[in-house]
């Protein structure tokens, strides 16, 4: 079925570090692509979407590029920040389907 | 910038009651979703909702629970005699559209269900 592999974690780096956060996605259609970051205590919020093959997300110094030949669609930023810790998802939403798939999420822990 | 909202934002009770999850979704948004997120787990998909309808639904979504659009604002769910393993975290979301590629899902910041 379709379906969302997201690198598991914990990732942990030190300030300034380059983060890239792996994610493969199964899916029979044409689906939009997602990343979510959920902050401490907080809910899901959308970090940067692609919505077809070649498209780039970005958002707050994220990136990531909708690429179908790998079925991927990893995150990455060049230099991370403290803020920047929190749980990371991957997901797929399907053109006729309205459920979001969403991978495992992977935490990412931020040192000074 | 318009959001979801959830209350309460933790609810604790006891096996065998009844709750009601509330959530008022984005003003013009026309489908509705609940999500669930048991600790440490990925977020599970649980039901969406359109048309004062629901639209699709995934195996966990079983008899013991409901949703409702009881007025214009508010989208509830509702689970009927709750478990231990229903303790989770749980999402609203909502959206503009549905069935085109770039629809984009706004979620609320979540009840956390804790059942004793």
């Amino acid at each position: 079925g379709d379906s969302v592999t997201q690198m598991e974690g914990p990732v942990t780096l030190s300030e300034e570090a380059f983060l890239t956060i792996n994610c493969t996605y199964t899916a029979t259609g044409y689906p939009s692509l997602f990343w979510y970051v959920q902050y401490p205590g907080e809910g899901l919020q959308l970090l940067l979407k692609a919505t077809k093959a070649d498209d780039k997300g970005s958002n707050k110094g994220f990136e990531a590029t909708y690429r179908k030949e790998t079925t991927s669609f990893h995150l990455e930023k060049g230099s991370v920040q403290v803020s920047d810790s929190a749980v990371y998802f991957c997901a797929l939403g399907l053109y006729n389907n309205n459920d979001m798939r969403f991978g495992a999420g992977t935490r990412l822990t931020v040192k000074p | 910038e318009p959001e979801v909202t959830q209350t309460p934002s933790h609810q604790v009770t006891q096996m065998g009651q009844e709750v009601i999850l509330r959530c008022v979704p984005i003003s013009n948004h026309l489908y509705f979703y609940w999500y669930r997120q048991i600790l440490g787990q990925k977020v599970e998909f649980l039901v969406s909702f359109y048309n004062n309808e629901i639209s699709e639904k995934s195996e966990i979504f079983d008899d013991q629970f409901s949703v409702e659009r009881p007025d214009g604002s508010n989208f509830t769910l509702k689970i009927r005699s709750t478990k231990l393993e229903d303790s989770a975290m749980y999402f609203c979301a909502s959206s503009e559209t549905s069935g085109r590629p770039s629809y984009e899902q706004y979620f609320g910041p979540g009840t956390r269900l804790t059942v004793t």
